[in-house]
């Protein structure tokens, strides 16, 4: 998975509360990004990161905030999991420019009860 | 209209034929294109990427583009019981920075 990991690899949690799933990589690229895999939906890019401290919004960003401090780390926090939110969370790396390709993460499965 | 087309399927072909998947973009300004292969349970793994115009081989794997219709395509020779997974077509952005992915097509590969 082209050094990056993902944790945890599986969550269940109530409605309600707080999630945080961390994203952390090897490589030293400067792109990483979240995306959510739904059935009938595909992949659907939620935030990325063009580097430390910089982010932006994907195409399904409400209820869902990031953060990276450092390079090697990407973290995703729900503040307020609601049962919608409930799906397979993968991680992707990308060096960036115009022919750019990501890796993606191993994943990490969230339910919210 | 979504932005990165797939036939869903699924796309049952027998072992030893050729299997050929479709996927269609939107955007014009789009300039990278990959194949991605992910097996049920599994992440995403990159197959294949193409840039230019015409036809890029790579083993068994095929991929075509043709930026003037807006449509890649991929080819898989031999079809192996072993490639049977959703292929998901991926489209980056003018800036080169994100993917935009089609809803994947599965393809079963009958022994």
């Amino acid at each position: 998975d082209a050094g990056i990991t993902q944790s945890p690899r599986h969550k269940v949690t109530e409605t309600g509360t707080p999630v945080t799933l961390r994203c952390h990589q090897t490589e030293n690229h400067r792109y990483m990004y979240w995306y959510r895999q739904d059935p009938g939906h595909g992949l659907r890019l939620i935030h990325y990161s063009y580097g430390v401290k910089d982010t932006d919004k994907g195409e399904v960003s409400d209820g869902y905030s990031v953060s990276r401090s450092k390079t090697e780390d990407f973290l995703l926090t729900l503040e307020s999991a609601t049962s919608s939110q409930t799906s397979v969370y993968f991680c992707a790396i990308g060096a960036g420019g115009g022919t750019d390709t990501q890796y993606f993460g191993p994943g990490t499965r969230l339910t919210v009860l | 209209q979504k932005e990165v087309e797939q036939n869903s399927g699924p796309l049952s072909v027998p072992e030893g034929a050729i299997a050929s998947l479709n996927c269609t973009y939107s955007d014009r300004g789009s300039q990278s294109f990959f194949w991605y292969r992910q097996y049920s349970g599994k992440s995403p793994e990159l197959i294949m990427s193409i840039y230019s115009n015409g036809d890029k081989e790579d083993g068994r794997f095929t991929a075509q583009l043709n930026k003037a219709s807006q449509y890649v395509s991929l080819l898989i020779r031999d079809s192996q019981p072993s490639d049977s997974a959703t292929y998901l077509c991926a489209v980056n952005n003018a800036a080169g920075n994100k993917l935009t992915f089609g809803g994947g097509t599965r393809v079963l590969v009958k022994p």
